[in-house]
């Protein structure tokens, strides 16, 4: 079975502090996807990242930072310097490859709440 | 920038209506899914779509929901009769047939159920 664990139901930080959020999973697929998603306070889910299984290079957009280590099978993600802005609910989700590797359905962690106070 | 389009944004009706619920998927993309966010619940799926046909709805209430897709640029997801526990939000995402390309979302549709 798939499953995401974010452990942290909610982070508060003051504002330029670092912040990382934890994510684990659990799947028997050799070949899987591994997302994150913003949720702002308006509610939309916005795309940030995808990491496929193969591919365990950190990766850096900006003030983000994602860490992928199938060993401990997790994908956290690093916001330097954070801004009031960042204050959303931050979703990890985990996709397989049924289908003939087609786009497949999401299973998502429960989210973390990120508040950063100015 | 392409988005896929939502609607009702919000919906409040009583309990025993039906609703129906309606996502313009992104030109292009030939995978529509339905997604179910709740406090309790998160998010989950109900319904997945892949060039229009259901390939799997294993998260729908058979007995109230339905998903269809009649053509390619409008996939519905229909609740009769409506209860108070389906309240929640319900979002629409696409995305292409590739090797797991990122799903899209709408901006989902507030369902409160009185």
């Amino acid at each position: 079975a798939q499953k995401v664990t974010q452990a942290q139901t909610e982070i508060s930080v003051v504002e330029k502090e670092d912040v990382t959020l934890d994510c684990v999973y659990e799947t028997r697929d050799t070949t899987y996807y591994l997302f994150w998603y913003k949720q702002p306070p308006s509610g939309e889910l916005v795309f940030l990242i995808r990491r496929n299984s193969f591919d365990e290079q950190n990766e850096i957009s900006g003030r983000y930072s994602w860490n992928f280590q199938k060993s401990t099978s997790s994908f956290n993600f690093t916001i330097t310097a954070s801004q009031v802005v960042d204050s959303a609910v931050y979703f990890c989700a985990l996709s397989g490859t049924n289908y003939g590797g087609a786009t497949n359905k999401l299973i998502f962690g429960t989210g973390t709440l990120l508040a950063v106070q100015p | 920038d392409a988005r896929v389009t939502q609607t009702p944004r919000h919906k409040v009706t009583e309990m025993g209506q039906e609703v129906t619920m309606r996502c313009q998927p992104i030109l292009g993309h030939n995978t529509v899914f339905w997604y179910r966010q709740t406090m309790m619940q998160g998010l989950e799926l109900l319904a997945y779509f892949r060039n229009r046909a259901p390939l799997d709805d294993s998260g729908m209430p058979k007995d109230r929901f339905s998903a269809e897709m009649p053509d390619a640029t409008l996939a519905t997801l229909k609740i009769q009769p409506s209860e108070p526990r389906d309240s929640a939000v319900y979002f629409c995402a696409s995305g292409k047939d590739r090797a797991n390309q990122p799903q899209h979302f709408g901006d989902g549709t507030r369902l409160s159920i009185l």
